[in-house]
């Protein structure tokens, strides 16, 4: 079974503040996928980024930067000097190789107030 | 980008009608899902297909229904809307380049906001 933990429900963070959203993860699978949605108040899901289990290699694109830790079963996701439009829904997930669908995270709510 | 459509963006209907949440998408994806979220909550995954003819249901229990005829098109029906059918509805795709990691990627349509009076 897999299954995917962001224990944070709600942040709230001030504009040009940096602010890290956690992840954690748990599948007994070698081979799996890790995703990153944002979703704004108009409500679709916007596809952020894919990791793959065999590659920990950290990404930067922008402002956005995720951290994959194998380690300790993470992929955090953090934004740098947030602005008001990085406030949304952001969706962790995860798919095993043996799976059928997407498991989604809670979610963690951003609020950049300005 | 992405091109996966879901009609009507919102509906509001009465008890007891039986409605159909239309989603298409362009791609070519052999995959395809429903989901339903209610407000600020997490997706759960209703229904999904991985091609035509073949169509199977979520980790959620629904009343829901849905076909797989063509590639492009996976429709969700009610037969019998309640109250407890309000929620928002999302299609997604996946499953191109085949057996490629791209092939995991799930893209969303906009949703359908339902509410049942």
């Amino acid at each position: 079974a897999q299954k995917v933990t962001q224990a944070q429900t709600e942040i709230s963070v001030v504009e040009k503040e940096d602010v890290t959203l956690d992840c954690v993860y748990e599948t007994r699978d070698t081979t799996y996928y890790l995703f990153w949605y944002k979703q704004p108040p108009s409500g679709e899901l916007v596809f952020l980024i894919r990791r793959n289990s065999f590659d920990e290699q950290n990404e930067i694109s922008g402002r956005y930067s995720w951290n994959f830790q194998k380690s300790t079963s993470s992929f955090n996701f953090t934004i740098t000097a947030s602005q008001v439009v990085d406030s949304a829904v952001y969706f962790c997930a995860l798919i095993a190789n043996s799976g059928y669908a997407l498991n989604f995270g809670k979610g963690t709510s951003l609020l950049v107030t300005p | 980008e992405a091109d996966i459509y879901q009609t009507p963006r919102y509906l509001v209907i009465g008890t007891g009608k039986k409605i159909t949440l239309e989603c298409s998408q362009t791609m070519g994806h052999d995959k395809m899902y429903w989901y339903q979220q209610d407000p600020g909550m997490e997706l759960h995954l209703i229904h999904y297909s991985y091609g035509v003819n073949s169509t199977e249901k979520g980790d959620l229990s629904s009343e829901s229904t849905v076909s797989r005829i063509r590639t492009e098109h996976f429709p969700l029906t009610l037969e019998s809307a309640r109250p407890s059918h309000t929620s928002q509805y999302l299609c997604a795709s996946s499953g191109y380049p085949t057996g490629t990691p791209h092939s995991y990627e799930q893209y969303f349509g906009p949703g359908t906001r339902l509410t049942v009076t």
